[in-house]
């Protein structure tokens, strides 16, 4: 079956600390991978994506990820949290070729001042 | 980046009634809409597929009686959650896709559905 997992449920970090939340998922072939953030009562929003090229993505707000394809592995890094990116994270993947999207348990993070 | 709106953003009903919860995208054509279902501290669970024009596609498990979906134009998906009982409480959100090479999706704001 299709699976996305994220091995951090809850993450608690103080402010300039280095975050890295990890995300694999099971299948192989195509995948187009994304990272969502829900900020406290707000909606999903894109972080970053990756469809293809450079491995290394950049998104919004100092975040990057990392597509490492013979681990399956999708992971989203900043190298100083702000206490403003307490939010939840969710990793989602995209099956080349099915348009649906699968998204991952979550990943709540809060940041202490 | 494309808007998507839900409404309405809350509602409480009585056990037995019938809720509708409206998805549009406001600046663009969506011929897919998702709608998900997330309980608390949950991921999102992908309930159906709505397809402008065309009956829904929906996921193993879920009662396409029970959830009824309609996507008559390139803007507005409906979900109605019928004769709604207290487990159907959740939070309903819905998206839309505007590629579907890529499987980028926009969320709406979603719905907190409270049943009595």
């Amino acid at each position: 079956a299709q699976s996305v997992s994220q091995h951090n449920h809850h993450v608690i970090l103080s402010e300039a600390a280095s975050l890295e939340l990890g995300c694999n998922y099971s299948y192989g072939g195509t995948v187009n991978l994304f990272w969502y953030v829900q900020y406290p009562g707000q909606h999903l929003q894109l972080l970053l994506k990756y469809f293809s090229g450079d491995p290394l993505v950049k998104g919004i707000k100092g975040f990057e990820a990392e597509f490492i394809k013979s681990k399956f592995s999708f992971n989203l890094r900043k190298p100083s949290v702000q206490w403003s990116d307490t939010a939840e994270y969710f990793c989602a993947v995209n099956r080349g070729g099915y348009n649906k999207l699968i998204f991952g348990a979550g990943t709540r993070l809060a940041v202490h001042p | 980046g494309a808007v998507v709106s839900q409404h309405p953003s809350r509602v409480i009903c009585k056990s037995g009634t019938s809720v509708k919860i409206e998805c549009r995208s406001l600046d663009f054509q969506a011929t897919t809409m998702f709608w998900y279902r997330q309980f608390p501290k949950q991921s999102l669970m992908l309930m159906a597929t709505s397809n402008e024009g065309s009956k829904a596609t929906y996921e193993q498990g879920v009662e396409k009686d029970k959830f009824l979906i309609n996507h008559a134009s390139l803007t507005l998906s409906t979900l109605t959650v019928t004769s709604a009982h207290p487990e159907d409480s959740s939070f309903y959100i819905c998206s839309a896709q505007i590629h579907r090479e890529t499987g980028e999706l926009f969320f709406g704001e979603g719905s907190r559905l409270t049943v009595l």
